[in-house]
């Protein structure tokens, strides 16, 4: 089985500011590693994944994510927000044998970004 | 990108009364579809995963007399909530994919209050 933490429920960030959400997994298989962001009042969509390969993958709009196996980390990170990025962010993780199936998700954190 | 809709966006019911909610892929047809539930502050949680014309699979925990999963076609799968109380109030969050492997399109989600 898997778990995942994000410590931090909400995080509120200065416009253009860098932020960092933090994410720690548990598992004791392989695992695929997803960040998904949620804006108010429309459904989950998936911002970036790792499943294998380079260790650091981008979203188109700006946001990275480095997966860390030996602190079992997949922070996500943008140097400069924006306004538009006010939303919630959740982590996720699956057993690489299920490929997407079957995803465990993290509490999410609510990024505010404050003009 | 694709899209999963959820109808209705919120309902409340009476408790001992059923409620069915629905969800719909638009532009896709689902192999696979996907119930979770979301507790305030909670993380996301699977509750069942079901294939188009076999019987879903429940998580372990999840009753599935009273939590009852059709998906009769590749587009639409449905959510039945019977002799509803008020602990099942939540809000209940669908996704679907075109297969093992394929990103999971997530719905809105339905806010369920049982009085």
């Amino acid at each position: 089985a898997q778990s995942v933490t994000q410590l931090d429920s909400q995080v509120p960030v200065f416009e253009e500011a860098p932020v960092e959400l933090r994410c720690n997994y548990s598992s004791s298989v392989s695992v695929y590693l997803f960040w998904y962001v949620q804006y108010p009042n429309q459904g989950l969509q998936l911002l970036l994944k790792y499943l294998s390969g380079s260790t650091l993958v981008e979203s188109i709009n700006g946001f990275e994510a480095e997966f860390n196996k030996s602190q079992t980390s997949f922070h996500l990170r943008k140097p400069s927000v924006h306004i538009s990025d006010t939303a919630e962010y959740f982590c996720a993780v699956s057993d690489a044998n299920f490929g997407n199936e079957k995803l465990t998700f993290g509490t999410g954190t609510r990024l505010t970004i404050i003009p | 990108g694709a899209v999963v809709s959820q109808h209705p966006s919120r309902v409340i019911c009476k408790s001992g009364t059923s409620v069915k909610i629905e969800c719909r892929s638009l532009d896709f047809q689902a192999t696979t579809m996907f119930w979770y539930r979301q507790f305030p502050k909670k993380s996301l949680m699977l509750m069942a995963t079901s294939n188009e014309g076999s019987k879903a699979t429940y998580e372990q925990g999840v009753e599935k007399d009273k939590f009852l999963i059709n998906h009769a076609s590749l587009t639409l799968s449905t959510l039945t909530v019977t002799s509803a109380h008020p602990e099942d109030s939540s809000f209940y969050i669908c996704s679907a994919n075109r297969g093992q492997g394929y990103e999971q399109y997530f719905g809105p989600g339905t806010r369920l209050t049982v009085t």
